[in-house]
């Protein structure tokens, strides 16, 4: 099956600590994004990344990083310096060839306590 | 998303039609997306609509768009207790892959 998985569903994380919230696709997909969702806020971008190796800040990156070392993968790391990072965190990719490039799709979400 | 503004609530009847609307403000968009989300799971895709497009009817779902007054709506026929969930309305600006989303809008399904 193709698709988007995230792991853990749950997590659970003392303040302090930095905590990485995996994202896989076998989707072939080129792009791949990063959501936090907040409730009555809907989805802000925090990082995105066009292809390996290259990623750029969406519009709330501070206390986050991410890698993009292979196409499949694109990890996100909830640093210490994230001041409220108790959230619902949605990872999608999308295909950056052909037509319909700019659909997304996503994966089903980690949510993520901090203790 | 503060380019894309949706109502926060519905409260429909089970079986009549609902209607959700959302503006949106970058007449460039290329596409326009409407995305359901279930409590507690990702999005899904639900329907999309390009720009030179006045309405899309996929099932039970219509999708219009009014560009002039950069306005969208989506009409589910028949509601049932199933669509109970959040829908977001989302755009995608030319030359721009990123896409802006709404604040969804609850809708619950009441028998």
């Amino acid at each position: 099956d193709g698709g988007i998985t995230q792991s853990p569903k749950y997590l659970f994380r003392k303040e302090g600590q930095n905590v990485t919230l995996s994202c896989e696709q076998n989707l072939n997909h080129d792009a791949m994004y990063w959501y936090r969702q907040d409730p009555g806020q809907g989805l802000r971008l925090i990082y995105y990344s066009q292809i390996v190796n290259d990623f750029q800040k969406g519009d709330i990156a501070e206390g986050y990083s991410v890698s993009r070392e292979k196409k499949e993968s694109f990890p996100l790391t909830v640093t210490s310096a994230q001041k409220n990072p108790t959230a619902f965190y949605l990872c999608a990719s999308s295909n950056r060839q052909g037509v319909h490039t700019d659909t997304q799709y996503f994966g089903p979400g980690t949510r993520l306590t901090v203790l | 998303g503060e380019d894309v503004e949706q109502s926060l609530f519905l409260s429909v009847r089970e079986g009549d039609s609902s209607v959700i609307n959302c503006t949106y403000t970058d007449s460039s968009s290329t596409y326009l997306y409407w995305y359901k989300q279930e409590p507690g799971a990702g999005l899904q895709l639900l329907t999309y609509i390009f720009s030179n497009m006045d309405m899309k009817q996929d099932q039970r779902l219509t999708v219009l768009l009014n560009k002039k007054d950069k306005h969208l709506s989506l009409r589910i026929a028949d509601t049932q207790t199933g669509d109970s969930a959040i829908y977001f309305c989302a755009e995608s600006p030319s030359n721009d892959y990123k896409l802006s989303f709404g604040a969804g809008t609850t809708v619950t399904v009441r028998a």
